[in-house]
């Protein structure tokens, strides 16, 4: 089974509201990953964790908090957002971070800020 | 500076009519290529991963091999449920914590 499963599948949130959104995999992968894309672009690497501890955080603003609280589940927190942070925010997960091991996506939060 | 470059932008199809996708790469120690496959709305789902020039996997209509400098995603005879965004990634470096680079992408139509 390579299924990653993400919820909620559609977010609505204003400016000062608070939401999170939630990822899981249970195929033993040690790697998972937040994504944001916009229409027509390729998925952007927002950040990585790799046993359970960040490894990669691309300069992402702090109203975006990741949080993984064991080795199935991540977290991506929101806070404060701005318009333009609407996009799908796609969930993956590999064996490991390094190496060359495929991603396993999730079918996406399609978030949108009012 | 490492990049992954995707042709065309966009491929329109008649049902059956061959063609191939193109996805060209420059970059430092390539660890592993990826293609997915990508419906609107939706997540990419993973195809194959090639590793090294000369490689070739093969999925029903779809076939995909790597060269030095490029890879190449032939379609066959293909359906209007093959539709979608194609997506090529890289994944290169040569340190732990080396990052996947992925391509633009390239639509594809195809017209029963």
């Amino acid at each position: 089974d390579t299924e990653v499963t993400q919820t909620p599948k559609h977010l609505v949130m204003g400016m000062t509201n608070k939401k999170s959104l939630k990822c899981e995999q249970h195929m033993g992968h040690r790697a998972m990953y937040w994504y944001k894309q916009k229409a027509k672009k390729p998925p952007e690497l927002m950040f990585v964790y790799s046993y359970e501890k960040l490894s990669i955080n691309e300069s992402v603003p702090s109203r975006f908090s990741p949080e993984c609280p064991n080795s199935s589940l991540l977290n991506l927190h929101l806070h404060a957002l701005q318009p333009e942070d609407s996009a799908l925010y796609l969930c993956a997960s590999s064996q490991r971070e390094w190496g060359s091991y495929e991603q396993y996506f999730g079918p996406g939060t399609r978030l949108t800020v009012t | 500076e490492d990049q992954v470059t995707q042709s065309p932008e966009a491929l329109r199809l008649q049902e059956g009519e061959s063609s191939s996708l193109n996805c060209s790469y420059t970059v430092s120690g390539l660890r592993g290529l990826f293609w997915y496959r990508q419906d609107p709305g939706k997540g990419p789902e993973f195809l194959f991963t090639l590793y090294s020039a000369g490689e070739e996997k093969e999925k029903e209509r779809l076939k995909a091999t790597l060269t030095k400098k490029e890879s190449f995603l032939h379609i066959t005879a293909p359906k209007p449920e093959d539709s979608a965004t194609y997506l090529c990634a890289v994944q290169a470096g040569y340190s732990s914590a080396s990052k996947i680079i992925f391509g633009s992408g390239t639509r594809l139509s195809i017209r029963p």
